[in-house]
């Protein structure tokens, strides 16, 4: 069974810029989260989908941060104008499940973001 | 607002040793406790999913326990090995939200 596929795995960008992440999750699944893992910090969640609504992105800066989820498959996070502390790695997951005591997040390799 | 505190944030044992990784957390209402590990540049690999009604779940050399009315949980490594090396985060489930402790950077020497 293919994971949850990120691109790209890294991005180099200058503050004031934009960047764009994509995440394909594993098939079937129709829960999708988005984390942003600061240096030496958990992943924090940004935004959770299901299929292609919004559940929760109470957490995701709406000034300069959005998301998608077209068809309720693939997902794109979106940042613009990036700051410095937009330097993070981007983590997409997603699970089978809506929840639950059972609902377990099978997570991408992240996207590594250095804001200069 | 729950809070998921880990410690130690660090850890270095020789290989071989039996090791307990902590993580406490402020507010019982939780769906579960998961334990992953994360390798340096890679994403998340679940280790462990304790439900909220289990006390303790096992998989190989990893045994986790979870005490919710103390508000924590332990990670028990049998007999280390140098592959064991990563960063272990322990993550709460509320409501499908993931929220995640700081984890604890494990070194295992040969």
């Amino acid at each position: 069974e293919a994971g949850v596929a990120q691109s790209p795995r890294y991005k180099i960008i200058e503050k004031r810029q934009s960047v764009a992440f994509w995440c394909n999750p594993i098939s079937g699944h129709a829960t999708l989260y988005w984390y942003q893992q600061i240096l030496g910090q958990g992943p924090k969640l940004l935004i959770q989908f299901q299929n292609n609504g919004v559940v929760d992105d109470s957490q995701l800066p709406k000034d300069r941060f959005s998301a998608e989820r077209l068809k309720g498959v693939d997902s794109t996070l979106k940042i613009q104008p990036a700051k410095l502390e937009d330097s993070a790695v981007y983590l997409c997951a997603s699970s089978g499940r809506t929840g639950g005591e059972k609902n377990i997040q099978y997570f991408g390799a992240g996207t590594r973001l250095s804001v200069l | 607002k729950q809070e998921v505190t880990q410690i130690p944030a660090a850890l270095s044992v020789p290989e071989g040793e039996n090791l307990v990784l902590n993580c406490s957390f402020t507010d019982s209402a939780i769906y579960n406790l998961q334990w992953f590990r994360q390798d340096p540049g890679k994403g998340l690999t679940s280790l462990l999913l304790i439900q909220s009604s289990q006390r303790e779940q096992t998989s190989g050399r990893l045994n986790a326990s979870l005490d919710k009315s103390s508000g924590r949980s332990t990670l028990y490594i049998a007999a280390s090995q140098p592959g064991d090396s990563a960063t272990y985060l322990c993550a709460v489930d509320q409501g499908g939200k993931l929220i995640f402790g700081q984890g604890t950077e494990l070194s295992v020497k040969p």
